[in-house]
């Protein structure tokens, strides 16, 4: 079975520029989170997504958005990039009904905001 | 609201000696605890999780840990390292929401001396 894969793995932007990040989840999963890992630190969950409606948000501001498609799969958009976004984004996917489940995470992609 | 504590953020062992990564929680209900392993430029790997039942839980590459209820603690083990466990070792804890999110801690870098 294949696995959580994101693209790009590496991205840089500008500040106040606007990115997309994707995720396509492992097989059977349908529900997929967004986490940003700043540099020395554990992640930090942003949002998740289930039957294509978010499921539920972090502390994170409304310039961070996603969507989910009928496929399972999933974007990140940030608006009005800062310079503090600079960070690894990572997906995690899990399926549904299966309480003590961990989620599998994707390799993540690297964003720089220069 | 559910929280980890990872104390120590450097740990360093001789190969063959043990490890010992520690992890405390706090949890308004019974918790799931995770270990997550990071290594460079990757994303995150399980390597154990509590759910329910019984308090040693053994996750892959020779980890172990046992939840202790009364110390509330979650502590990672392994009898002897390798250099191939040199790596960034994270707790989290999955909150009872609707989106049940993992929580992480700070993380834990763990270096293998030859």
């Amino acid at each position: 079975e294949t696995g959580v894969t994101q693209s790009p793995t590496h991205l840089i932007k500008t500040r106040g520029q606007q990115v997309t990040l994707r995720c396509s989840s492992q097989s059977g999963h349908n529900t997929v989170s967004w986490y940003q890992q700043a540099l020395g630190q554990g992640p930090q969950f942003i949002f998740q997504y289930y039957r294509e409606e978010e499921n539920g948000r972090g502390n994170f501001p409304p310039r961070f958005s996603g969507l989910q498609f009928p496929n399972y799969s999933s974007e990140l958009n940030v608006n009005a990039l800062e310079l503090d976004d600079s960070a690894l984004y990572l997906c995690a996917s899990s399926p549904t009904g299966q309480s003590n489940y961990g989620y599998t995470f994707g390799s993540g992609t690297r964003l720089t905001v220069v | 609201a559910q929280s980890v504590t990872q104390l120590g953020s450097h740990v360093s062992v001789s190969e063959g000696a043990l490890v010992l990564l520690r992890c405390n929680y706090s949890s308004s209900v019974p918790p799931y605890l995770f270990w997550y392993v990071q290594y460079p430029n990757q994303g995150l790997q399980l390597l154990l999780k509590y759910t329910t039942g019984a308090t040693l839980v053994k996750g892959i590459n020779g980890f172990e840990a046992e939840f202790k209820k009364s110390e509330t603690s979650f502590h990672l083990t392994k009898p002897s390292a390798h250099m191939s466990d040199a790596a960034e070792y994270f707790c989290a804890v999955r909150h009872s929401g609707s989106a049940r999110q993992l929580t992480f801690g700070s993380g834990t870098q763990l270096t293998v001396l030859p």
